[in-house]
């Protein structure tokens, strides 16, 4: 187990419809990233978060938003839900910002219909 | 632009083989972090090694080992003795300072089955 936890862990939503994801980092983790993989793909990077601030963002618009929380947990909103945003979403902490060790949550799937 | 390639997209083998899943990458940075993650089928990517580009030694964990050869931009994943419990998706990953922040760029993936 890697302490970090995700939810809800399944949802389904209709196109047009916006959803929150949630993540509890692990304990002293102070970065959280977001990571969407498609089915049968690689996760692909949607954006980081330091000290609750954005910390760099991957190719996807910008009704991808999230925070960050005092605590470190930290949201993933979508807005105006398309039929491709239907993946798993990966939540990641680090104990520091860009060491690249990740430690990945077991994902929320999003299905879009 | 980053980019990590795994051609092989599913291996089997029997119990007790070794076998060597493939990674070549490609990146215009001198400086990058290359690693390796597991996915089981719970969902969650276990990280199982970093290597940055200045240390070509080859690294071995009990039944793991990593071949890292910057000639050929080769970060290949060797396990030994392989068990049932091996059976996984294995992701290869680049990290260079390309973006904004020390994202990781993911291969496709390849889906190890070892069969009893």
């Amino acid at each position: 187990e890697t302490g970090v936890t995700q939810s809800p862990t399944h949802l389904i939503k209709t196109r047009g419809q916006q959803v929150t994801l949630r993540c509890s980092s692990q304990s002293g983790h102070n970065t959280v990233s977001w990571y969407q993989q498609a089915l049968g793909q690689g996760p692909q990077f949607i954006f980081q978060y330091y000290r609750e601030e954005e910390n760099g963002r991957g190719n996807f618009p910008p009704r991808f938003s999230g925070l960050q929380f005092p605590n470190y947990s930290s949201e993933l909103n979508v807005n105006a839900l398309e039929l491709d945003d239907s993946a798993l979403y990966l939540c990641a902490s680090e104990r520091e910002v860009n060491t690249g060790e990740l430690f990945f949550g077991e994902g929320s799937r999003l299905t879009v219909l | 632009a980053q980019k990590v390639t795994q051609a092989q997209t599913e291996i089997s083998v029997v119990e007790k083989e070794d076998v060597t899943l493939d990674c070549v990458y490609e990146t215009r940075d001198t400086t990058y972090y290359l690693f390796w993650y597991k996915q089981p089928p719970s969902g969650e990517l276990v990280f199982l090694i970093r290597r940055n580009s200045f240390d070509e030694q080859n690294e071995i964990s009990g039944r793991y080992s990593w071949n890292f050869q910057k000639s050929t931009s080769s970060f290949n994943f060797t396990i030994t003795a392989s068990q049932v419990v091996d059976s996984a998706v294995y992701f290869c990953a680049l990290s260079d300072n390309s973006g904004s922040a020390r994202q990781l760029t993911f291969g496709s993936g390849t889906q190890l089955t070892v069969l009893p």
